[in-house]
């Protein structure tokens, strides 16, 4: 079935360092890509998203790029800020339903100054 | 933006109690809600789908009896977790989409609820 694998954290990086979050997917079709985040105490929101191949999601500063031949959606940010620490969430929307999510387990993000 | 609220934000109880989590949409109404649970440093795994005056739709796997799910408005869906055991402790997030699912892309998020059973 269809799975999104990221890879794990924690992810600790100073301020103004560039970022990258891992995100590879296994879907039949032709999955929407998603890269959600969660602030402490909140719920999940959208960050970004894609729709097809070769599409980039750009959103705050970060971007990913839907890349269909090696199954990958990796978020990237030139320079993090405190302020972006949170949990990021992968995730696609699979052939399994109109609007089922399949997330990958998040990756946890804490920028220091 | 569309907001998500649930309540509680989190719950103790004994085992054999049941425990009810609701999920609101504040300023919108929501035809389809979901419910997920997620373990520690799992993914969100979606347990159902619900719809607004209909039967919810359960993955599968999810026992249909022991998480009973009410959507009775377009503003308020609930979660029972019935006869709850120690493996039901969890985390459980709920999501609204706004107007028809099948042209929506983008659900809304609650806080979640930290569920603890003893």
């Amino acid at each position: 079935g269809d799975s999104v694998t990221q890879m794990e954290g924690p992810v600790t990086l100073s301020e103004e360092a560039f970022l990258t979050i891992n995100c590879t997917y296994t879907a039949t079709g032709y999955p929407s890509l998603f890269w959600y985040v969660q602030y402490p105490g909140e719920g999940l929101q959208l960050l970004l998203k894609a729709t097809k191949a070769d599409d980039k999601g750009s959103n705050k500063g970060f971007e990913a790029t839907y890349r269909k031949e090696t199954t990958s959606f990796h978020l990237e940010k030139g320079s993090v800020q405190v302020s972006d620490s949170a949990v990021y969430f992968c995730a696609l929307r699979g052939s399994g339903g109109y609007n089922k999510l399949i997330f990958g387990a998040g990756t946890r993000l804490a920028v220091h100054p | 933006g569309a907001v998500v609220s649930q309540h509680p934000s989190w719950v103790i109880c004994k085992s054999g109690t049941s425990v009810k989590i609701e999920c609101r949409s504040l300023d919108f109404q929501a035809t389809t809600m979901f419910w997920y649970r997620q373990f520690p440093k799992q993914s969100l795994m979606l347990m159902a789908t619900s719809n607004e005056g209909s039967k919810a739709t359960y993955e599968q796997g999810v026992e249909k009896d022991k998480f009973l799910i009410n959507h009775a408005s377009l503003t308020l869906s609930t979660l029972t977790v019935t006869s709850a055991h120690p493996e039901d402790s969890s985390f459980y997030i709920c999501s609204a989409i706004i107007g028809l699912a099948e042209f929506q892309e983008t659900q809304y998020f609650g806080p979640g609820t930290r569920l603890l059973v003893l």
